[in-house]
């Protein structure tokens, strides 16, 4: 069965600081690979998600994230966080490229300005 | 395109009451979705549909649930006697096939 390993329940960082949040899946085929934030009321939007083809993604709001298939890691970043990108982050792995997703539990960001 | 809404947006109930939700995907979306999230979790997926006909369901589905997507448009979610372990966010989420999901700001059940 596949499955997300999000480590990091909470991250703290100081605006204009660089952003790396990590996601480990294990999955038995080449994964669907997503990173969807969510805030406070909101729905979760995708910010990004990966395939096939180029391991670097980029994805809305200036994040990217790379897939390394050694590691079975698809950690997002962003070179400098923004207050605006403070909330709860999911890393997520679909099968078969359909959207039945298998989420992790969630990376909360906090951004001290 | 007004984007995935549900309804309520919160629903308070006693134990052993039955719930309805409801979902308005965004129009001409073949795709349904129901995702079920607790507290300190990550989204859990419950059923979907494609057009009318109900393609999966999850093990986390009980006999207590039921979803309907009559005539392809609109999806309700049914709860029969809940229970307090009921009590979480219910999110909708539509796409066309294959491509990305738009989900809803969800229903949040609480059950007493």
């Amino acid at each position: 069965a596949q499955s997300v390993t999000q480590p990091d329940i909470h991250i703290t960082v100081s605006e204009g600081a660089s952003l790396e949040l990590r996601c480990n899946y294990s999955y038995g085929a080449t994964p669907y690979l997503f990173w969807y934030v969510q805030s406070p009321g909101q729905g979760l939007q995708l910010l990004l998600k990966y395939f096939s083809g180029d391991t670097l993604v980029q994805g809305i709001k200036g994040f990217e994230a790379e897939f390394k298939r050694s590691q079975s890691s698809f950690n997002l970043r962003k070179p400098s966080v923004h207050w605006s990108d403070a909330a709860e982050y999911f890393c997520a792995v679909g099968a078969g490229g359909g959207n039945k997703l298998t989420f992790g539990t969630g990376t909360q960001l906090k951004v001290e300005l | 395109d007004t984007g995935v809404s549900q309804d309520p947006r919160h629903k308070i109930t006693k134990r052993g009451q039955n719930v309805t939700f409801r979902c308005d995907p965004i129009s001409e979306h073949n795709r349904l979705y129901w995702y079920r999230q607790t507290l300190g979790q990550g989204p859990e997926f419950l059923t979907y549909f494609q057009n009318e006909a109900q393609l999966e369901k999850s093990r986390l589905l009980s006999d207590r649930f039921s979803a309907e997507r009559p005539k392809g448009s609109f999806s309700t979610l049914e709860i029969q006697r809940t229970e307090q372990g009921d009590s979480a966010m219910y999110l909708c989420a539509s796409s066309y096939v294959g491509e990305k999901l738009f989900f809803g700001s969800g229903t949040q059940l609480s059950v007493l």
